[in-house]
């Protein structure tokens, strides 16, 4: 089993559409939880925090399930500028050194 | 404040030859790391660092060698350039338990 694992995609979306992509993890200490974002041949950008109690960020939610090992991304309202490639990351605790990130999923809105 | 810098942008090597990808960051993060990026995949981790003079394998290690000699600094040397190494490599930092900053990758070509 991957330590993380993302559904690949594509998600084919239209503007406006709310669209969620979760991703699992399999090390039960892991502390910390970030969703980034991947344009086109760029370096990845922290999107945003994954906190215990969920958080939110204009039209992004995301949250974490401890108990069944996994986060999810909410967008709501789809924007064009929102097509990206979104990666799930891990920070474990344990010999925590390592970034674990998921390969990413693909999402594409369109007009 | 100039975050993750790397150096050079584009590189096309001839197979057999050598080059260093430089990855300098002043936030005075502990974590560093080299990640490789093949057309269409997640990243896969190379080689890390948690602090000067500490060094560790990756997934992918096999045909690159680091060094860490200075908090700042953690450059990624090839000795003998294949053209499986053609890829964009990013170069990231953190500290303990924030998210990872990248630079803006290098993009080499081996022909």
């Amino acid at each position: 089993r991957k330590e993380v694992e993302q559904d690949p995609g594509p998600f084919n979306v239209p503007e406006g559409a709310t669209v969620a992509f979760n991703c699992t993890y399999s090390n039960s200490a892991s502390q910390s939880f970030f969703w980034y974002r991947q344009d086109c041949r760029k370096e990845p950008k922290l999107l945003m925090s994954v906190y215990s109690s969920g958080n939110e960020d204009g039209r992004f939610t995301a949250q974490l399930n401890r108990a069944s090992q996994y986060i999810s991304l909410l967008i709501r309202d789809s924007k064009l500028s929102d097509s990206a490639t979104y990666l799930c990351v891990v920070n474990p605790n344990t010999g925590g050194f390592k970034t674990i990130f998921g390969a990413g999923t693909r999402l594409f809105v369109k007009a | 404040n100039a975050g993750v810098t790397q150096t050079p942008k584009f590189r096309i090597l001839k197979i057999g030859q050598s080059m260093t990808l430089q990855c300098t960051q002043d936030m005075n993060h502990n974590y560093m790391y080299w990640y490789r990026q093949d057309p269409g995949m997640g990243l896969k981790l190379i080689y890390y660092s948690v602090g000067a003079g500490i060094t560790d394998k990756g997934e992918v290690p096999n045909g690159y060698n680091v060094s860490r000699s200075t908090t700042e600094d953690f450059p990624l040397r090839l000795e003998l350039a294949a053209p499986s190494q053609t890829s964009v490599y990013f170069c990231a930092s953190r500290l303990q338990s924030t998210e990872a900053f990248f630079g803006q990758g290098t993009r080499l070509t081996v022909v």
